[in-house]
């Protein structure tokens, strides 16, 4: 299964947009990168997903380089309930496996 | 949010006991996963299906059996409990494809002593 890295943690401050990278450099043709963050005590919650091209949503935005090789959750505004754990992973439509990682924690200063 | 109904929502139970966790959902959505997640970790894929009465195993599916007789219920046994299992498991689904997005329950705190 193709696996995903990111940096363990990040801090940004409110109000500021934040930049999540992460790397998927064995990614397959077939494999969708999809995004999500989990709160304290809560199960992980859908953010964004993408295949090729740069999506949008009213969460947030999700570059992703040309190569496929790593992508980008883009928070433009980031509010203290943003502060989670953010899970970047891949899934396929020909694989019913997706590997989560241990995820970047979001820290969010007032 | 989607419709999915995890129980119980904490057990305690003792080493060799079985237990059973179940996740109902009211979405008819096709496929259905457990994870489990440890303190600090990410989750870990125990076992999935993608229809009634078709399963696979995940990365970490030992010492747990899962069973799907109806499309909206996804039974996760595990036979004989020990203190490892202890663990937050996440019931998961999503609609049609692999390759789209997942919704979580609530979770389920499983201790065993």
């Amino acid at each position: 299964d193709a696996k995903t890295t990111q940096p363990n943690s990040m801090e940004s401050n409110e109000e500021e947009p934040v930049h999540l990278p992460c790397n998927h450099s064995t990614i397959s043709g077939t494999d969708y990168i999809h995004w999500y963050r989990q709160l304290p005590s809560q199960g992980p919650e859908y953010v964004i997903h993408g295949l090729t091209s740069n999506v949008n949503n009213r969460m947030a935005s999700l570059a992703i380089a040309e190569d496929r090789k790593s992508s980008t959750l883009i928070l433009h505004r980031a509010t203290l309930r943003d502060a989670a754990v953010y899970y970047c992973i891949l899934r396929s439509t020909n694989a019913g496996k997706s590997t989560f990682g241990d995820g970047t924690t979001l820290t969010v200063k007032p | 949010d989607a419709g999915i109904t995890q129980s119980p929502r904490h057990k305690v139970t003792e080493t060799g006991t079985p237990v059973t966790l179940r996740c109902h959902q009211t979405e008819n959505h096709r496929y259905m996963y457990w994870y489990r997640q440890d303190p600090g970790h990410g989750l870990r894929l125990i076992h999935y299906s993608y229809g009634v009465k078709d399963t696979d195993k995940g990365e970490v599916s030992d010492g747990y059996s899962v069973s799907r007789s109806k499309t909206e219920d996804f039974l996760l046994t595990l036979e004989s409990a020990t203190s490892s299992q202890t663990s937050v498991y996440f019931c998961a689904i999503s609609p049609r494809g692999t390759n789209e997005k997942l919704f979580f329950g609530s979770g389920t705190q499983l201790s065993v002593l």
